[in-house]
């Protein structure tokens, strides 16, 4: 079975901190994904990486970065959390390489966030 | 903008009925379907994946695509209270869409 690994299941940071989120997934997958998630917005993509040191923007990437320094690890960095920023946080990751990959996304159990 | 559109629901069936659960798609480009179970709180979990027309089965789970009408659905038989939770349909071709998910509720 694929595993994604979220590091923290709840997380509580104040207005202005740097925050990391970290994913690691243990199936050699090239694609990884960050997603936000809240109510009556579905999900939203931030980032993803098709490759080591590789990034794209998503939808929403605003006031976010990422780092892929290795292959089974995808990081989300809120430079300066804002309260906007409280959100669940979801990463997936999936085979294939490149886009129009026909794989499904596998997803890890989620970070929540809250910035007071 | 490529869109997945599904009804928010919620969507609510007899303990032992059948659920149906539909999904449009706007991206004729999309080859790949998915759908997707979540649970209150925690994250997706994929139930059935769907990649060319027909229907697909597994166990109480059937899948749907017509890529001519651009419409995929998912039925449940036998529905049972542990099957209400939101479900996603995805499609992906040169991305991944998701629609904004429906609510099911399956009264006992």
């Amino acid at each position: 079975d694929v595993k994604v690994t979220q590091s923290s299941r709840y997380l509580v940071k104040r207005t202005g901190e740097k925050v990391f989120l970290e994913c690691v997934q243990d199936m050699d997958h090239e694609n990884m994904f960050w997603y936000r998630q809240d109510p009556g917005l579905g999900l939203r993509l931030i980032y993803f990486s098709y490759d080591v040191k590789m990034k794209e923007k998503g939808d929403i990437p605003e006031g976010y970065s990422v780092s892929r320094e290795k292959k089974e690890r995808f990081s989300l960095i809120l430079e300066s959390a804002s309260t906007n920023q409280t959100s669940m946080y979801l990463c997936a990751s999936s085979p294939g390489s490149g886009t129009g990959s026909r794989t499904p996304l596998h997803f890890g159990n989620g970070t929540r966030l809250t910035v007071t | 903008q490529k869109e997945v559109e599904q009804n928010s629901g919620p969507l609510s069936v007899p303990e032992g009925a059948i659920a149906s659960l539909n999904c449009t798609y706007s991206d004729r480009g999309s080859q790949s379907f998915f759908w997707y179970r979540q649970y209150s709180g925690k994250s997706p979990e994929l139930i059935m994946s769907i990649y060319s027309n027909g229907d697909k089965e597994d166990g109480r789970f059937t899948a749907q695509l017509n890529k001519a009408s651009q419409y995929v659905s998912l039925l449940i038989r036998d529905s049972q209270p542990s099957d209400s939770a939101t479900y996603l349909c995805a499609g992906a071709g040169q991305n991944f869409v998701f629609g904004p998910g429906t609510r099911l509720s399956v009264l006992p």
